[in-house]
């Protein structure tokens, strides 16, 4: 089936400082790449939906200029959160819009953010 | 707008089934069941279409009742490795972007 892969698994990273996730989809080519983010025992929350070649669009209330996507690739999608502050912990899970639509979405492994 | 789920939480004993409800205020156009095992990423399950489909693989099935904007998840003799949380995910209201449910909780016991 398809694989999304995403890199790093966990990250800790000093206020201030940004920081890079990548998800890369490794057998199949995905058009749209969703990022969600995860608070701990709550439910996945759409970030933005990032196109191949076009800017990202982002759900009401996530900062454009903080939370940059790009998807420079069909087959690779970038989530920089930039000046990380201790609030912007949580778990960042990226999916890609299914090759066939009844193998459902597929997520990444996800990224344990840490801001200290 | 984000799909109601009941129970919030489950506790079972191995051998024992289990129903878990997803509910809508939109039409929907599908329903998609995920686990999620704690710190790792969702695991899709099954979708189903509009058009009053039910499936299953092994003992986990599910079915979708369009009309009511309302999917169940049935699990059968659960086992151990059932435990996590599920979420689901509807597609509709113009929207074939899926938004997710606030998950349920499923503990087997052995």
């Amino acid at each position: 089936g398809a694989v999304v892969s995403q890199h790093p698994s966990w990250v800790i990273c000093k206020s201030g400082t940004s920081v890079k996730i990548e998800c890369r989809s490794l057998d199949f080519q995905a058009t749209t790449m969703f990022w969600y983010r995860q608070f701990p025992k709550q439910s996945l929350m759409l970030m933005a939906t990032s196109n191949e070649g076009s800017k990202a669009t982002y759900e009401q209330g996530v900062e454009k200029d903080k939370f940059l996507i790009n998807h420079a690739s069909l087959t690779l999608s970038t989530l920089t959160v930039t000046s990380a502050h201790p609030e912007d912990s949580s778990f960042y899970i990226c999916s890609a819009s299914p090759f066939r639509y009844a193998d459902g979405y597929t997520f990444g492994s996800g990224t344990r953010l840490t801001v200290v | 707008q984000q799909p109601v789920q009941s129970p919030q939480a489950v506790i079972l004993r191995e051998g024992e089934d289990a129903v878990i409800n997803c509910s809508s205020s939109k039409a929907l156009y599908s329903v998609h069941w995920y686990r999620q095992k704690h710190g790792e990423a969702p695991v899709f399950l099954m979708i189903l279409l509009k058009g009053g489909e039910q499936k299953g693989h092994e003992k986990i099935s599910a079915s979708f009742n369009e009309k009511k904007q309302q999917s169940s998840l049935y699990l059968t003799a659960s086992q151990l490795s059932y435990s996590g949380t599920y979420f689901c995910g509807t597609e509709g209201g113009g929207s074939y972007i899926p938004t997710f449910g606030r998950g349920t909780s499923l503990i087997v016991h052995p």
